[in-house]
Parts: structure tokens; C-alpha cells; sequence
């Protein structure tokens, strides 16, 4: 199995900051790399496809990049609705295995 | 408007059994493979099983694999999963969640585009 792992698993952020998210896969997973947000008590909503590909309707302050193994999740300018936690999900091979979650929180 | 709409979970005693069900609906629910994700308690998401769009074709994690049971039935539209030798650890929030393709040239992106609200099993005595 495909293990992600994500750094940190923590951070806490200020409104207008620039964060980046950092996942790591235990072997090379092409671009076949998604990116999620859960707030407290919700589902998981889809963000990124493809590793940089935007799902319809999220804002562009939110980028993704990377290939091969190791990627980031960017948010150029934090918005308080964007205070939440952030999974990556590999999509190469069954089971489609998630990283751990980085947890945002404001500072 | 597409949703998933999860039933079936509550408290169940170690060993007992439980089945969860996900109707679908705002989309032709046959043309997409379906999948079962699930969240214990201040934990992260753990992907637990997936079915093709015919029902051929199915998966699971090592920690449930010959405990539970993937189904669908797509004249209902409904996902199912049948959990048998219930234990503590699969105490957790239960979210059905629909998979989407994209296909670019050669390569097929697979994500999950829509998840159910969840619903929480509790495996206690």
C-alpha cells in the first residue's frame, strides 16, 4: 500500500498569510494526487484533482503542485472560511490511501 | 443537485453486525464506481472499500477485509455495507462518497467529488 504522509500536521496562520502544505508519498504516484477540506462536524469537500487541477467553484487563492512523490497544497491569502483541516488522498492505486491531516488554525 | 444520503448506523455490541445504506440521487449513480470512507473519533479519514460502477468489482482495507461486505444496487440507487464482527476500532463517522473520473490523453484522474453527511457507528458494550 501507498503510504502519505503530511507536514505538518499542524499550523496555525494569521488572515492574509501564504501556507503551504507539504504530502509525501512512500513511492512515485505520478500526478494521481488529490486534496480535500473538512471542517469540524462536516464531510470532507473536494479542492484539487491531478495534483494542480482546481474542482469547479473553489477559489483560485488555493494551489496545487508537485509530482513523483512529494507535493504541496498551497493558499496564497488565508480567508477565515479556510480555517480547517487539509487531507491529501492518493488516487494511483486502490486503496486510495490519505495522508493524516494538517490541521490550520488561526493564530 | 447530486447528494448522498447515508442511514443505518448506531450502537452496536463487539462481534455484532450493522448494515449501512447510501441513497444516491442528482446523478446516474451506474456510471460511477462508489465508495465507503470512514472517521474515528478526533481521527483522520481512512478509505475503507470501493465498487465499480456494475458492482463487479470490489475492494477493501486489510482492517476490514473478510468482515465486511460492499454492495449496490443500481436499479435503487443505493451503496450498501454490511459490517460483521463488529469491533471497537471500527468505531468511526461513515461517509459514502462518489468517484469521478477525468480522463487527460491517456491518464484517468480518479477523486472523490461527493461525500454523504456521515453516519456514526459505535461499537461498545
Amino acid at each position: 500500500d501507498i503510504q502519505m504522509t503530511q507536514s505538518p500536521s499542524s499550523l496555525s496562520a494569521s488572515v492574509g498569510d501564504r501556507v503551504t502544505i507539504t504530502c509525501r508519498a512512500s513511492q512515485s504516484i505520478n500526478n494521481y494526487l488529490n486534496w480535500y477540506q473538512q471542517k469540524p462536524g462536516k464531510a470532507p469537500k473536494f479542492l484539487i484533482y491531478a495534483a494542480s487541477s482546481l474542482q469547479s467553484g473553489v477559489p483560485s487563492r488555493f494551489s496545487g503542485s508537485g509530482s513523483g512523490t512529494d507535493f504541496t497544497l498551497t493558499i496564497s491569502s488565508l480567508q477565515p472560511e479556510d480555517f480547517a483541516t487539509y487531507y491529501c488522498q492518493q488516487s494511483y492505486s486502490t486503496p486510495r490511501t490519505f495522508g493524516q491531516g494538517t490541521k490550520l488554525e488561526i493564530k | 443537485e447530486e447528494q448522498l444520503l447515508e442511514s443505518g448506523g448506531g450502537l452496536v455490541q463487539p462481534g455484532g453486525s450493522l448494515r449501512l445504506s447510501c441513497a444516491a440521487s442528482g446523478f446516474t449513480f451506474s456510471n460511477y464506481d462508489m465508495n465507503w470512507v470512514r472517521q474515528a473519533p478526533g481521527k483522520g479519514l481512512e478509505w475503507v472499500s470501493r465498487i465499480s460502477e456494475s458492482g463487479d468489482k470490489k475492494y477493501y482495507a486489510d482492517s476490514v477485509e473478510g468482515r465486511f461486505t460492499i454492495s449496490r444496487d443500481n436499479s435503487k440507487d443505493t451503496l450498501s455495507l454490511q459490517m460483521n464482527s463488529l469491533r471497537a476500532e471500527d468505531t468511526a463517522v461513515y461517509y459514502c462518497a462518489k468517484e469521478s473520473r477525468w480522463y487527460y490523453y491517456d491518464s484517468t484522474y480518479h477523486y472523490f467529488d461527493y461525500w454523504g453527511h456521515g453516519n456514526m457507528v459505535t461499537v461498545s458494550s
